[in-house]
This record gives structure tokens, C-alpha cells and sequence, in this order.
């Protein structure tokens, strides 16, 4: 059974760069039918997509995050990766990893992380 | 992008009813529109994909409708074990986006 698992801080200051890590189990992220992508939720409010990574390395964005976003892939590693810059108090949210169709919909997702944006 | 509206924002309902949340969409999205069930503490779960498609091992009392800008995601008869936010989120252009949610409880 496929499992996604976020790593990373819990806690980034203001200013500085988010970075999360999602290990993939029970399954290959070199499927070439998956995306493999990072949804946020900040504290009781909803869902947005941040962004998604194709196993080749092929990447699509949310413009509203684009300029300070990075998503990777490293298949030897079963893992991809997030980074979110400059980041401030309204990047404070549960990030999630994910697998997607073929940017359509989330099938599977990791428990999430919290991670809180503070000095 | 594209802007997902559902309504009611929050509902509550007894054992057994029916219940029904809409969604519309800002534009044209054809059947392109998926719905989630969000646990207290938990990751969001898919429920139904491109509008009507009960994804597997979801109870049968969960059903999709609708196609271009309005659809509705309907439970038959509400169980305690539906207490939950439900999102409807569209994919037919990027970025990928989310209703803002309606949280379902029990009366």
C-alpha cells in the first residue's frame, strides 16, 4: 500500500526558507501515470495547492507561490522535496504531500506536517 | 484561476437525512471537479472524481452530480461517521483549486 511521509522543522523563522521532504513507500515514484505535489492548510482554513513534480523532474507551480517555490524529485531516494522562501507568518499552515493522477486528483496523502513560521 | 464556491458553509443535519452541498465554479470546468471528506486531524480523503465517480471503497450512500459550472455532492442517509469538512476542488485548469469547504454535523 502506497504511504507518503513528510519530514522536515516544525518551525522556520520569519524571512527564512521552509524545507520539506516526503518519502514514498509502497509504491514507485517513477510511475510514469503520478504526480507527486504539496497542498497547505493554515489553521482552520481550507486547502491550496502549492505546486506538483513529475518523476522526470517536470514541474508546475500555483502562480500565487511560484516566485518562491521549488519542488524536486530524487527517485534514487523515493523522495521529493519542497521549498518555500522568504517565507512570513501566513506560510504558518499543515503541509501535506500528495500523489495526483495526472494533475487531477489527490489519491493519496501524507498525514501532514505543522509547520509554524515565527521568530 | 478558477474560483470554487460551495454552500452551505457549515450544516447540520440528523442521522439518516439527506444531505446536499453545491459547488460552482467560476467558469466552464465540464466534469473536471473532484470531492474530498476532511477528519478532524486528518488528510483529506478523495469521495468522488470527475463528478460522479464513487472512488473505490467509498459507501455507496455518497454520490456526484453536475457538469460545466454547478454540481452537488449528495449523502443518502448522514451517518455519525460522516462528521466532517467536505471540499469540492476543479481541475480542468491550473492551478488546481478548492471550494472553500462545508463542515457537516450532526444535529
Amino acid at each position: 500500500q502506497l504511504q507518503l511521509q513528510e519530514s522536515g522543522p516544525g518551525l522556520v523563522k520569519p524571512s527564512e526558507t521552509l524545507s520539506l521532504t516526503c518519502t514514498v513507500s509502497g509504491g514507485s515514484i517513477s510511475s510514469s501515470s503520478h504526480y507527486w505535489g504539496w497542498i497547505r492548510q493554515p489553521p482552520e482554513k481550507g486547502l491550496e495547492w502549492i505546486g506538483s513534480v513529475y518523476y522526470s523532474g517536470s514541474t508546475y507551480y500555483n502562480p500565487s507561490l511560484e516566485s518562491r517555490v521549488t519542488i524536486s524529485v530524487d527517485t534514487s531516494k523515493s523522495q521529493f522535496s519542497l521549498k518555500l522562501s522568504s517565507v512570513t507568518a501566513a506560510d504558518t499552515a499543515v503541509y501535506y504531500c500528495t500523489r495526483d493522477g495526472r494533475l487531477n486528483w489527490f489519491d493519496t496523502w501524507g498525514q501532514g506536517t505543522l509547520v509554524s513560521v515565527s521568530s | 484561476d478558477i474560483h470554487m464556491t460551495q454552500s452551505p458553509s457549515s450544516l447540520s443535519a440528523s442521522v439518516g437525512d439527506r444531505v446536499t452541498i453545491t459547488c460552482q465554479a467560476s467558469q466552464y470546468i465540464r466534469i473536471y471537479l473532484n470531492w474530498y471528506q476532511q477528519k478532524p486531524g486528518k488528510a483529506p480523503k478523495v469521495l468522488i472524481y470527475d463528478a460522479s465517480n464513487l472512488e473505490t471503497g467509498v459507501p455507496s450512500r455518497f454520490s456526484g452530480s453536475g457538469s460545466g459550472t454547478d454540481f452537488t455532492l449528495t449523502i443518502s442517509s448522514l451517518q455519525p461517521e460522516d462528521i466532517a469538512t467536505y471540499y469540492c476542488q476543479q481541475y480542468h485548469i491550473l492551478p488546481l483549486t478548492f471550494g472553500g469547504g462545508t463542515k457537516v454535523e450532526i444535529k
